[in-house]
């Protein structure tokens, strides 16, 4: 079955350490891009990629990572720059520039709590 | 950068009943797509219903239908015959060239049996 894998959905880690979280599709999109969730909140842009090997920064970039060195991988990492990591993640993927007409697919999200 | 803004933090309406949800949006793009997701307490996102800017007629999906007023920049969301597994959050996206995909703050609908 097609579809984006985010893994693991919930992990712990403690201050200080820098953590991946990891989104793979199968579906042969282009476009990848990874949210932050607050409780209650709206869904933040961290990081998307249009391409391999491109990725550009969304409005709250800082602290995060990433990389795109495979069209169906983009993982995220949380580095210990980030002042409040604890927060609900989601991957999306969509088939990118010359596809427009099309909703971004979502993965069940991985919610990272750091103690 | 893109801006969505949806103004009602929650609503509640009760079952069978009509209810919309307001979005608005701040471009300066000719050419770009609108979404409404929707986000269950299971937190996974489904797409409820699309429009394309440079369409006049509004879309439709069932009970789900958008007012998009384009020169205002708004793009509510009407759902009819409110039912129970409509409780959810919902949120109001833009999609515009170069495929940064932006998200509003979204409104927590509760239907009320």
């Amino acid at each position: 079955d097609g579809g984006i894998t985010q893994s693991p959905k919930y992990l712990f880690r403690k201050e200080g350490q820098n953590v991946t979280l990891s989104c793979e599709q199968n579906l042969n999109h282009d476009a990848m891009y990874w949210y932050r969730q607050d409780p209650g909140q709206g869904l933040r842009l961290i990081y998307y990629s249009q391409i391999v090997n491109d990725f550009q920064k969304g409005d709250i970039a800082e602290g995060y990572s990433v990389s795109r060195e495979k069209k169906e991988s983009f993982p995220l990492t949380v580095t210990s720059a980030q002042k409040n990591p604890t927060a609900f993640y989601l991957c999306a993927s969509r088939p990118g520039q010359g596809v427009v007409y099309t909703e971004a697919f979502f993965g069940q999200g991985t919610r990272l709590t750091v103690v | 950068a893109q801006t969505v803004t949806q103004s009602q933090p929650e609503m509640s309406v009760q079952e069978a009943e009509t209810v919309t949800l307001s979005c608005t949006y701040d471009t300066s793009e000719n050419n770009y797509y609108l979404f409404w997701y929707k986000q269950p307490p299971s937190r996974q996102m489904i797409l409820v219903i699309r429009q394309e800017a440079y369409k006049q007629q509004n879309a439709t999906e069932n009970r789900f239908s958008v007012n998009f007023q384009k020169a205002a920049k708004s793009f509510s969301l009407k759902i009819s015959d409110s039912q129970l597994g409509d409780t959810a959050m919902y949120f109001c996206a833009s999609l515009y060239a170069g495929n940064m995909l932006t998200f509003g703050g979204g409104t927590r609908l509760m239907v009320k049996p």
